[in-house]
């Protein structure tokens, strides 16, 4: 069985300051995770993915994840927030030897100028 | 431009019509995968396949029929559709697993039954 949480539906931060975006996750064996964001109207785009390796993923536009095995976390983070920034923000969490991912249910984040 | 095809962008059924959702891909992935993504539940897998002529359920498959006759397209067949299939759907696709640069996304197809 697999499982993500993402235990705020909201996230809230002033521009400029740095953003967390919170992932727990739950799978046999090593975990392959994923961070992905959607804009209004948009399909999900991927930030980056930790498969192994170093536990301080960096992604896309100025993105980095940390992993953290005994947590069983991959929090987001930024350290200063953009007004661009705002959007929907899904992690997502593979097994090993499966075919697909499993979402979890999204954090809005809203930067506020 | 390369990426994933999603035809029609907006559709409303009655109740009890029918419908395919397009989905076409120029990447030569050998992974597809139906997503619908509900307020507050995040996506789930409806359907998925790994190369042509292979398909396989995902977490809520009833209600969908899918077929994968191409390594391109990856349709999505509504039958008698309800109102609890009133959602987003998105198709999206990968070459290998794990995906090396994630999914690549659809824009979506918005679908009200009503």
């Amino acid at each position: 069985a697999q499982s993500v949480a993402q235990p705020e539906d909201q996230v809230n931060v002033a521009e400029g300051n740095p953003l967390t975006v919170k992932c727990t996750y739950s799978v046999s064996g090593n975990p392959y995770l994923f961070w992905y964001v959607q804009y209004p109207n948009r399909g999900l785009q991927f930030l980056l993915k930790y498969i192994t390796g170093d536990n301080l993923v960096k992604g896309s536009y100025g993105f980095e994840a940390e992993f953290n095995k005994s947590q069983t976390s991959f929090h987001l983070k930024k350290p200063s927030a953009l007004v661009s920034d705002s959007a929907l923000y899904f992690c997502a969490v593979r097994r090993t030897g499966a075919n697909n991912l499993f979402f979890g249910t999204g954090t809005r984040l809203t930067v506020i100028p | 431009n390369a990426g994933v095809t999603q035809t029609p962008k907006f559709r409303i059924l009655k109740i009890g019509q029918s419908m395919t959702l397009q989905c076409a891909q120029d990447m030569n992935h050998n992974y597809m995968y139906w997503y619908r993504q509900d307020p507050g539940m995040g996506l789930k897998l409806i359907y998925y396949s790994v190369g042509a002529g292979i398909t396989d359920k995902g977490e809520v498959p009833n209600g969908y029929n899918v077929s994968r006759s191409t390594t391109e397209y990856f349709p999505l067949r509504l039958e008698l559709a309800a109102p609890s299939q009133t959602s987003v759907y998105f198709c999206a696709s990968t070459d290998r697993q794990p995906p090396p640069g994630g999914y690549t996304f659809g824009s979506g197809t918005r679908l009200t039954v009503v």
